[in-house]
């Protein structure tokens, strides 16, 4: 089955510095990336989406310049949080689309970013 | 604007009963409804894809049936057992090319021994 690799799994910093995540499509090559967030109790709240090779589309609300996703590959995209907060604390997600595929989404493993 | 509800929220259940979860969505024009397993702090794991052209689909002990003109969709598991404590997810996805799927809150279920 495909799988997507996301990491990392957890990560803590401090207030100000920026975190990157990678999520990684390990046995296909993904033409979309989705990025989730979800806050305890809450759903999961889509972020951007990226296709490879292209800006990200960012949803509203969803701060671009300090949500910075990549897609430089179709297997690799990353999510950088810049200057974090500690209200930025949350799980976040990735999901794949495969090249080729039906519309069926892989998801990451997840990143429980902690700010402090 | 797609809007996706579970209920209950929250659902506790001795071993051995046999349950129903809940999903509703605002609109019905949709390619498919999937429900998903999420495990404390950990990933997704998709239990069943159903399409909008068919009404059910079943894997095990997991029955998941799609009323795509009402809104509707129910998870039925049966005999539960305490492995299947979890936060089950429901979401759509309004078509084929490149939409992302978006999510209800969830139920979350625990299976006492």
């Amino acid at each position: 089955g495909a799988v997507v690799s996301q990491h990392p799994s957890w990560v803590i910093c401090k207030s100000g510095t920026s975190v990157k995540i990678e999520c990684r499509s390990l046995d296909f090559q993904a033409t979309t990336m989705f990025w989730y967030r979800q806050f305890p109790k809450q759903s999961l709240m889509l972020m951007a989406t990226s296709n490879e090779g292209s800006k990200a589309t960012y949803e509203q609300g969803v701060e671009k310049d300090k949500f910075l996703i990549n897609h430089a590959s179709l297997t690799l995209s990353t999510l950088t949080v810049t200057s974090a907060h500690p209200e930025d604390s949350s799980f976040y997600i990735c999901s794949a689309r495969r090249l080729g595929g039906n519309e069926k989404l892989f998801f990451g493993s997840g990143t429980q970013l902690s700010v402090l | 604007k797609q809007e996706v509800t579970q209920i209950p929220a929250a659902l506790s259940v001795p071993e051995g009963e046999n349950l129903v979860l809940n999903c509703s969505f605002t609109d019905s024009a949709i390619y498919n409804l999937q429900w998903f397993r999420q495990d404390p702090g950990k990933g997704l794991t998709s239990l069943l894809l159903i399409q909008s052209s068919q009404r059910e689909q079943t894997s095990g002990r997991l029955n998941a049936s799609l009323d795509k003109s009402s809104g509707r969709s129910t998870l039925y598991i049966a005999a539960s057992q305490p492995g299947d404590s979890a936060t089950y997810l429901c979401a759509v996805l309004k078509n084929q090319a490149g939409t992302a799927l978006i999510f209800g809150k969830g139920t979350t279920l625990s299976v006492s021994s």
